[in-house]
């Protein structure tokens, strides 16, 4: 069965470098999705990216973070200077897009850690 | 704006016995309502969803889910629970925009106990 795959799974950085989480998504999915999950707190959606450009941000989702698709297969998320409020799991997600409602498939995420 | 509220934080509860974990959600707009189990080091996995239809949603192991318009209710509940049921359990709204994303809740963990 198809799935999203994430890498890392894990990592740790120090305050103010930069990272970057790579997500394989489903091969025949046209949307994209970025989500973070702080430990204990709610799934929060940070960016959806659609036919190469972001369609939708939250406020979260501010100048230190991007979004990348640099080829046909890997989407990155990349955070340019860490911050400790930045340690949490992010999700990567994929759909087709081809049903109004449609699932979000979800890779099993990359933990980020910033001493 | 949309929003999801998980009431419970966490759900205690011993294995066979029913459980019900509650969902709220407020739109101006019709929605899709969702759950999504986590279990231990996984990522999300779908459960059931609500599109149109009838109100009362079933999963393959045994959760179901009722959509009450007028309580904008989708609680999802299961007769008798098992120990591999312990897991966190996200309800999610989508309005099925341009961008089909999800609003989640807080999340309820599920600890069935032996």
């Amino acid at each position: 069965e198809p799935e999203v795959t994430q890498t890392p799974s894990h990592q740790v950085t120090q305050m103010g470098q930069e990272v970057i989480l790579r997500c394989v998504p489903i091969s025949n999915h046209l949307y994209f999705y970025w989500y973070r999950q702080i430990l204990g707190q709610k799934v929060e959606f940070l960016v959806s990216f659609y036919n190469n450009e972001i369609s939708e941000k939250s406020e979260i989702f501010d100048d230190q973070f991007s979004v990348e698709r640099p080829d046909g297969s890997n989407f990155t998320l990349k955070i340019r200077s860490t911050k400790l409020e930045d340690s949490a799991m992010y999700f990567c997600a994929s759909t087709s897009g081809l049903v109004r409602g449609g699932e979000l498939f979800f890779g099993e995420g990359s933990r980020l850690t910033v001493l | 704006a949309q929003s999801v509220t998980q009431l419970d934080s966490q759900v205690p509860v011993f294995e066979e016995a029913p459980v019900e974990l509650r969902c709220n959600y407020s739109s101006s707009v019709s929605v899709y309502l969702f759950w999504y189990v986590q279990y231990p080091n996984q990522g999300l996995q779908l459960l059931l969803k609500y599109l149109s239809g009838s109100t009362l949603v079933e999963s393959i192991n045994g959760f179901e889910a009722e959509f009450n318009k007028s309580q904008t209710s989708f609680h999802l509940r299961k007769p008798s629970v098992h120990i591999s049921d312990t897991a966190e359990y996200f309800c999610a709204v989508s309005d099925g925009g341009n961008t089909g994303k999800l609003i989640f809740g807080q999340g309820t963990t599920l600890q069935v106990k032996p």
